[in-house]
């Protein structure tokens, strides 16, 4: 099964473009790529998911590179709620990881 | 429509006890989720049903853990004898399928929170 890599932490400012990273290196040819994000103390949310095309819905945009080894998840204008901790998954893997604490500051 | 639910949302009890807990799905989701959540860690799952078939139970962490799924219906996960290391958040999610492609969106309940004392 693929495994996801993510930086544990990022900042960014109120109103501004966040970009979370992902690599998934060893993801299948068929293989999704799902986001969550998980609210302190809630059970996670879908955000969104893709697989050769980039993406985009009421809540962000998945851009995902050409040879599909990484992905970025873009929230284009950060609200203080958008703290939480964001979970890239690749479909087979049932294993969310430690995922990406994005910290949005006022 | 509803959503998932789970209950109890918070369960104290004494090590060595069993302990249930419920999971109620979305209403014709055929597939269902056990995760783990230890605190400031990530989700461990657990196991996955189709229907009420679990293919894939390697990552129950013992045998002391179990869990059974009525149809496309309530699931319950059992733990024996419990001990502190079983403290945790324990997530339950549902999605329209699974196939062999991956999972179809999952939708997570609140979580139980367990407490062995």
């Amino acid at each position: 099964d693929a495994k996801t890599t993510q930086p544990p932490s990022m900042d960014c400012a109120e109103g501004r473009a966040a970009n979370l990273p992902c690599n998934h290196s060893t993801i299948s040819g068929n293989e999704y790529v799902y986001w969550y994000r998980q609210i302190h103390s809630q059970g996670p949310q879908y955000i969104i998911h893709g697989l050769k095309n980039n993406e985009t819905n009421e809540m962000a945009s998945l851009i995902i590179t050409e040879d599909r080894k990484s992905s970025t998840l873009i929230l284009p204008h950060a609200t203080l709620r958008d703290t939480a901790v964001y979970y890239c998954v690749s479909a087979r893997q049932l294993t969310f990881g430690s995922g990406t604490q994005l910290t949005v500051l006022p | 429509g509803a959503g998932v639910s789970q209950s109890p949302s918070n369960k104290v009890t004494e090590k060595g006890k069993d302990v249930e807990l419920r999971c109620d799905p979305i209403s014709g989701h055929t597939a269902l989720y056990w995760y783990r959540q230890r605190l400031g860690q990530g989700l461990e799952f657990l196991i996955y049903f189709q229907g009420n078939s679990a293919p894939d139970k390697s990552g129950l962490p013992s045998d002391r853990f179990s869990a059974e799924r009525t149809g496309e219906s309530v699931s319950t996960l059992t733990i024996q004898r419990t001990q502190q290391e079983d403290s945790a958040v324990y997530l339950c999610a549902s999605s329209l399928y699974w196939t062999f492609e991956g999972s179809y969106e999952q939708y997570f309940g609140p979580g139980t929170r367990l407490t062995v004392t």
